[in-house]
């Protein structure tokens, strides 16, 4: 199965300030996913990333607060933009394991509080 | 639209208690199904997973199977241990290459020795 780094694995920020969050996967590939989970709350799709093309956010999502870099297939960035406590979330990217048939792999996810 | 609903927990049980968590789904198309489970600060980690009817994903003496007759995928475990309490929780995936996973609410349990 495919191994994720994410990176921070927590963090405290200031209102108003931006966090940039990393997952590096140890093979190719093609889509990668980013979620929220919300304090108590299940998980729900941001966006999804593909190398070398804009990202596909979900509906309640743009692009302005969460940007999201895809510059290889490899690597990924999410970053929460103009932070408020409303962000205080868990953020985990994933990954469409081609070791699993119709799997996934999760990153170790951001624990983001927002003061 | 693709929607997954399980039981709301938190579910507490005595060691070596039965364990079973209902997940019932509502797919447009032939979803493989997914249990994941997420320890204490931990990220999720897939469990178990079936890709077509009647199939049974079993690991780490959980078990659940695919019926699309009652468009469900209960887990079960016959004899839960303290090391299981974790939130656990039910997804689906329609069978097409970079399709998300669509999860349910998740479920609490908490095993007690």
């Amino acid at each position: 199965s495919a191994v994720i780094s994410q990176k921070p694995s927590r963090d405290i920020c200031q209102r108003g300030t931006s966090l940039t969050i990393q997952c590096q996967v140890d093979s190719q590939v093609t889509m990668m996913f980013w979620y929220r989970q919300q304090p108590g709350q299940s998980l729900t799709l941001i966006a999804t990333a593909n190398q070398g093309s804009e990202a596909t956010y979900e509906s309640g999502f743009v692009i302005d607060k969460f940007p999201i870099s895809r510059p290889n297939l490899t690597f990924s960035t999410l970053t929460v933009s103009n932070m408020s406590p409303e962000d205080s979330s868990i953020y985990l990217c994933s990954v469409e394991d081609p070791g699993q048939y119709y799997g996934y792999t999760f990153g170790s996810g951001t624990r983001l509080t927002v003061v | 639209g693709d929607s997954v609903t399980q039981m709301e927990g938190p579910v507490t049980l005595s060691e070596e208690a039965f364990l079973t968590i209902n997940c019932t789904y509502t797919a447009t198309g032939y979803p493989s199904l997914f249990w994941y489970v997420q320890y204490p600060g931990e990220g999720l980690q897939l469990l178990l997973k079936a890709t077509k009817a009647d199939d049974k994903g079993s690991n780490k003496g959980f078990e659940a199977t695919y019926r699309k007759e009652t468009t469900s995928f209960h887990l079960e475990k016959g004899s839960v241990q303290v090391s299981d309490s974790a939130v656990y929780f039910c997804a689906l995936s329609l069978n097409n290459a970079g399709n998300m996973l669509t999860f349910g609410g998740g479920t609490r349990l908490m095993v007690k020795p």
